[in-house]
Order: structure tokens, then C-alpha cells, then sequence
């Protein structure tokens, strides 16, 4: 398996708080991207990472924000937290269009 | 409209039983995914496709380029088999992904 964490993998924080949460992976994929899981939504794409410093937006990226300094490091950050952002967030990487992509193990947010 | 609508929604089904589940796509695509996620665990990827077949153990995905269409098969199924399956789409000239809102399988003994 490829080499992708989170963390942190639990956080309960409250309304209007900054957040951040941290991909890192081993592999030297080019491309990263970050999700949310919701329960009646399956996986949606907040932003994605097409290299250092090259990023994207998703489907549901308002207040979300990502940076990429490193390859290895993708960090997304809710500058203010609200409860609709209570979710499970998933890390994932690969190496472009017909490469498999690969799955961080999640990170539980609550907003309380 | 979903660009990526599975069926069945759930699936419950005996030990040993033939499982499909069927994934139907609107875009033009790269490859397609198959992912597999346990309760409470993690995503992992299962078969990635742009054309044919493939088989991988008990396991077996296929996919019609030109119906926009993809079935994953479950020979022998058993209750590790348990869990939800997820279709996903990469579309052309796009490095996002469209996910399906999966299929949740029980198997039971």
C-alpha cells in the first residue's frame, strides 16, 4: 500500500475555530486531493493538488482552503469552523489519470 | 442527476451466493474505479480500468467504454466480503474524481 496519514485522525473542536488537517505521503505522487464523507452524499471533492503550489477546486470547496509547499505534504485548513463541516475527511494521492489512486485513513472532524 | 449512479443500493445476500453490482456513468472517462471501504475503516482501491476486464481473486470488474457502464462481480461471496463498494469515474482531460454513493453489501453465513 502507498504511504499516506492524516492527522489527526479524531479532532472535536467548536464553531468559528481554525482548523487544520494534514496529508502526508511517501510516494512522490504528483496529484493529492481532499475529500468529504458524508452519510447520503458519498465522497466529494473539496480541492485537489496537480503539483507544488498547483491547486484546484472542487465540488465543495467553499470555506476550505488547501496549500502544497511540499510534495509530500497536502494541508487543507477550515478558517472558520462550522457545524456543516462535521464530516469524515479523506486523504488521497496518485500519480495522474491511469494510476490508481490511493486512500489516507480519515480524519473524524466534529464541530461542535 | 448523479454522474455516477450504482445499483443496488444495498444488497444483502447468502454465503456462497454470485454477487453484481453495477455502476452507470454521463462522462467521457479516463478510468474508472473500484473501491471497497469496512465499516468504520478506510478506502481501498479494489480495480482500476479503462477498458476489458479484470480479475483479481474472487473478484472480477468489467467494464462497456462505449455503453458508459461497469459491473463488479463476487464469486463465492463470503462474510469478509461485507462492506460498501464504491464506483468512481475520472473524467477525460480532468484529474478530480465522481464518486458513486455506493453499495452497501452484507453477506450473510
Amino acid at each position: 500500500d502507498a504511504g499516506i496519514t492524516q492527522s489527526p485522525r479524531h479532532k472535536v473542536t467548536e464553531t468559528g475555530t481554525p482548523v487544520t488537517l494534514r496529508c502526508h505521503q511517501t510516494e512522490n505522487h504528483r496529484y493529492m486531493y481532499w475529500y468529504r464523507q458524508d452519510p447520503g452524499h458519498g465522497l466529494r471533492l473539496i480541492h485537489y493538488s496537480y503539483g507544488v503550489k498547483d491547486t484546484d477546486k472542487g465540488e465543495v470547496s467553499d470555506g476550505y482552503s488547501v496549500s502544497r509547499s511540499k510534495t509530500e505534504d497536502f494541508l487543507l485548513t477550515l478558517e472558520s469552523a462550522t457545524s456543516s463541516q462535521t464530516s469524515v475527511y479523506f486523504c488521497a494521492s496518485d500519480g495522474g489519470s491511469y494510476n490508481e489512486q490511493f486512500f489516507g485513513p480519515g480524519t473524524r472532524l466534529t464541530v461542535l | 442527476k448523479n454522474e455516477v449512479e450504482q445499483s443496488p443500493q444495498n444488497l444483502t445476500a447468502q454465503e456462497g451466493e454470485f454477487i453484481t453490482i453495477n455502476c452507470s456513468y454521463s462522462v467521457g472517462i479516463s478510468a474508472l474505479h473500484w473501491l471497497q471501504q469496512h465499516p468504520g475503516g478506510g478506502i481501498v482501491s479494489l480495480f482500476m480500468l479503462s477498458s476489458g476486464k479484470k480479475k483479481h481473486g474472487r473478484l472480477i470488474a468489467t467494464i462497456n467504454i462505449q455503453e458508459k457502464h461497469s459491473s463488479l462481480h463476487i464469486t463465492a461471496s463470503h462474510p469478509r466480503d461485507s462492506a460498501v463498494y464504491i464506483c468512481a469515474v475520472r473524467p477525460y482531460n480532468n484529474n478530480d474524481m465522481r464518486f458513486g454513493a455506493g453499495t452497501r453489501l452484507t453477506v450473510k453465513p
